[in-house]
């Protein structure tokens, strides 16, 4: 089965900290995404990367960056964490030819 | 451009109803169709899909149907449990190397005993 794994599953920070998400998958799947999830907004690309060491910018990429080191991981990182990033983040991975995975999700409060 | 439109939620049905999602989408081309369910707490998990014009797709007692004519991948279940109370996301994806996924906004599903 296709394991896509975020390393926290809840997580509290204070405004200003940096803050690291980070997500593995273990089905050498090229194409990753970040997501953030509010209620009533559906579910908005952040960024997604397709490749190790690429990556685009989705559709709410302000306050926000990433990281592809390797194939296996996608980290999604909030550079000065604000209340308004308060949310669930959904990590996703998938091959060329398939559905997407999705992690259990983490969810972020900011204080 | 590429969007995904679905019922508006959130649904609320008695045990052993049948349900309808509705789900249209507007995209070039021949997509992947996908209804994805989210439980509480929980992350995305894929529930059906179907990949051209016709197909059907099944799991768990949910059905829907790929209709290109009419652009829409409508989700059913003709008897529901209170186990199926969820969020419900359609989505489609055009296959290629780097291609985004496209949800709808979801509908929350809640199910009375």
């Amino acid at each position: 089965d296709v394991k896509v794994t975020q390393s926290s599953r809840y997580l509290v920070k204070r405004t200003g900290e940096k803050v690291f998400l980070e997500c593995v998958q273990d089905m050498d799947h090229e194409n990753m995404f970040w997501y953030r999830q509010d209620p009533g907004l559906g579910l908005r690309l952040i960024y997604f990367s397709y490749d190790v060491k690429m990556k685009e910018k989705g559709d709410i990429p302000e306050g926000y960056s990433v990281s592809r080191e390797k194939k296996e991981r996608f980290s999604l990182i909030l550079e000065s964490a604000s209340t308004n990033q308060t949310s669930m983040y959904l990590c996703a991975s998938r091959a060329r030819d398939t559905e997407a995975f999705f992690g259990q999700g983490t969810r972020l409060t900011v204080v | 451009g590429n969007s995904v439109t679905q019922m508006e939620g959130p649904v609320t049905l008695s045990e052993e109803a049948f349900l309808t999602i509705n789900c249209t989408y507007t995209a070039t081309g021949y997509p992947s169709l996908f209804w994805y369910v989210q439980y509480p707490g929980e992350g995305l998990q894929l529930l059906l899909k179907a990949t051209k014009a016709d197909d059907k797709g099944s799991n768990k007692g949910f059905e829907a149907t790929y209709r290109k004519e009419t652009t829409s991948f409508h989700l059913e279940k003709g008897s529901v449990q209170v186990s199926d109370s969820a969020v419900y996301f359609c989505a489609f994806l055009r296959y290629s190397s780097a291609s985004k996924i496209i949800f709808g906004s979801g509908t929350r599903l809640s199910i009375r005993p």
